[in-house]
């Protein structure tokens, strides 16, 4: 069975710095993908980065990045020069074929 | 500024009542989820279509929830008898798949619906 786990039900980080958000998962497949998504009060859920399983190079979006571990089952999202509008639900989402996952999500909160 | 828009956004129902749930898709888009957002779940896949076609509904508890696509601007979601249980957030989702599996395409989420069943 494939699950999404995150580990980390809050995270809290001071504005302009860097936080590293955890996700496993669990698969037998060997091709799929990776997301995060954001989710602010306003409820609208945010694709913020994505990363296909056959691809080794980490996934880049500005101040967004990935550490895609696919021995280890590990995709964390690590987010530089935290802003306030960073505050948020961050979910992982596994897919492949047909099915998508989510993990339960980690609320990240941004001090100034 | 294209989105995906969902109609209601809250809707009260006592149980027992059916429940009917709205989603626009994107213009263009092709596929369409629908996900139920809860605590304690979490985000569910219930359903999701390919050009308007089912492709898999296997999260979704078929004998009570139906999920169509009438035409290609027009998914429902419907929950008929509704129960306590089914009190979540539902959202809609649409993305573009050109081609293979859209496991690796975007999906661009509506606000949601969230219900409430007494």
């Amino acid at each position: 069975a494939q699950t999404v786990t995150q580990s980390q039900p809050e995270m809290s980080v001071q504005e302009a710095e860097t936080v590293t958000l955890s996700c496993t998962y669990d698969t037998s497949e060997s091709d799929y993908y990776l997301f995060w998504y954001k989710q602010p009060p306003s409820r609208q859920m945010i694709l913020v980065i994505r990363q296909e399983a056959y691809k080794q190079q980490n996934a880049t979006e500005n101040r967004f990045s990935v550490n895609f571990q696919k021995a280890a089952k590990s995709f964390s999202l690590k987010i530089s020069d935290s802003q306030l509008g960073d505050a948020a639900m961050y979910f992982c989402a596994y897919s492949t074929g047909n099915q998508f996952y989510f993990g339960t999500g980690t609320s990240l909160t941004v001090i100034p | 500024d294209a989105r995906v828009t969902q109609t209601p956004r809250h809707k009260v129902t006592e149980m027992g009542q059916e429940v009917t749930m709205r989603c626009q898709p994107i213009l263009g888009h092709n596929t369409v989820f629908w996900y139920r957002q809860t605590m304690m779940q979490g985000l569910e896949l219930l359903a999701y279509f390919r050009n308007r076609a089912p492709l898999d509904d296997s999260g979704m508890p078929k004998d009570r929830f139906s999920a169509e696509m009438p035409d290609a601007t027009l998914a429902t979601l419907k929950i008929q008898p509704s129960e306590p249980r089914d009190s979540a957030v539902y959202f809609c989702a649409s993305g573009l798949a050109l081609s293979g599996p859209p496991s690796y395409n975007e999906q661009f989420f509506g606000p949601g619906t969230r219900l409430t069943v007494l």
